[in-house]
């Protein structure tokens, strides 16, 4: 499954509403879908898993929605330490697949 | 708490295999739901899945790459061993390696990565 996130690149400031998609080549089983901050020369950090659920120690301002072939994580309040890669990742089908990433800057 | 540390060379040639081992702590691989997988970041590209290995030895890799891969395990080391033949530039990359959740397969803790650099 191919997934594609978009924008590329978004550039909000500290206190607005970001708004990132992912979509799917096929329906994601299950909605088994994950979303991944990634700061640089850092390890990616699981922030959602099954679509919507927040792994733990995530602040509630990371929500995640969608189904079937469409996602979206919304980031409702952005704080500095928000300014990140993200990336979707299905895991409902063999092999795992991962977004292109979706690069959030301070504007 | 869970912990996980890729070790390896950071530099090999070309047509080299590449051998990288990942030691946690924090949970057994012999624990009935456990998995652990490899992922791969290329300097400025996007993630990719490479292998996975289950608490009951399964073992699961990217079908393209399916015929240069392998992994292993020593339970009783708590280690992950991931072996990656006849190298080439493209593979350089980060190599990260990550503990995938029980019930579901997302990937809960990731280990620091290790830069690998392909190069003559």
């Amino acid at each position: 499954i191919v997934l594609t996130q978009s924008p590329g690149s978004l550039s909000l400031s500290p206190g607005e509403r970001a708004t990132l998609s992912c979509r799917a080549s096929q329906t994601v089983n299950s909605n088994y879908l994950a979303w991944y901050q990634q700061k640089p020369g850092q390890a990616p950090r699981l922030l959602i898993y099954g679509a919507f659920s927040r792994a733990t120690g995530i602040p509630d301002r990371f929500s995640g929605s969608g189904s079937g072939t469409d996602f979206t994580l919304t980031i409702s309040r952005l704080e500095p330490e928000d300014f990140a890669v993200y990336y979707c990742q299905q895991y409902g089908s063999s092999p795992y697949t991962f977004g292109q990433g979706t690069k959030l800057e301070i504007k | 708490q869970v912990a996980l540390k890729e070790s390896g060379p950071a530099l090999v040639k070309p047509t080299q295999t590449l051998t990288l081992t990942c030691t946690f702590s924090g949970f057994s691989l012999s624990t009935s739901g456990m998995r652990v997988s490899w992922i791969r970041q290329p300097p400025g590209k996007a993630l990719e899945w490479l292998a996975r290995i289950d608490w009951d030895d399964d073992k699961f890799y990217s079908t393209s790459l399916k015929t240069r891969l392998t992994i292993s395990k020593d339970t009783s080391k708590n280690q992950v061993v991931l072996t990656l033949t006849n190298v080439d530039p493209v593979d350089t990359a980060t190599y990260y390696c990550v503990r995938m959740a029980r019930r579901e397969d997302y990937f809960d803790y990731w280990g620091q990565g290790t830069l690998v650099t392909v190069s003559s």
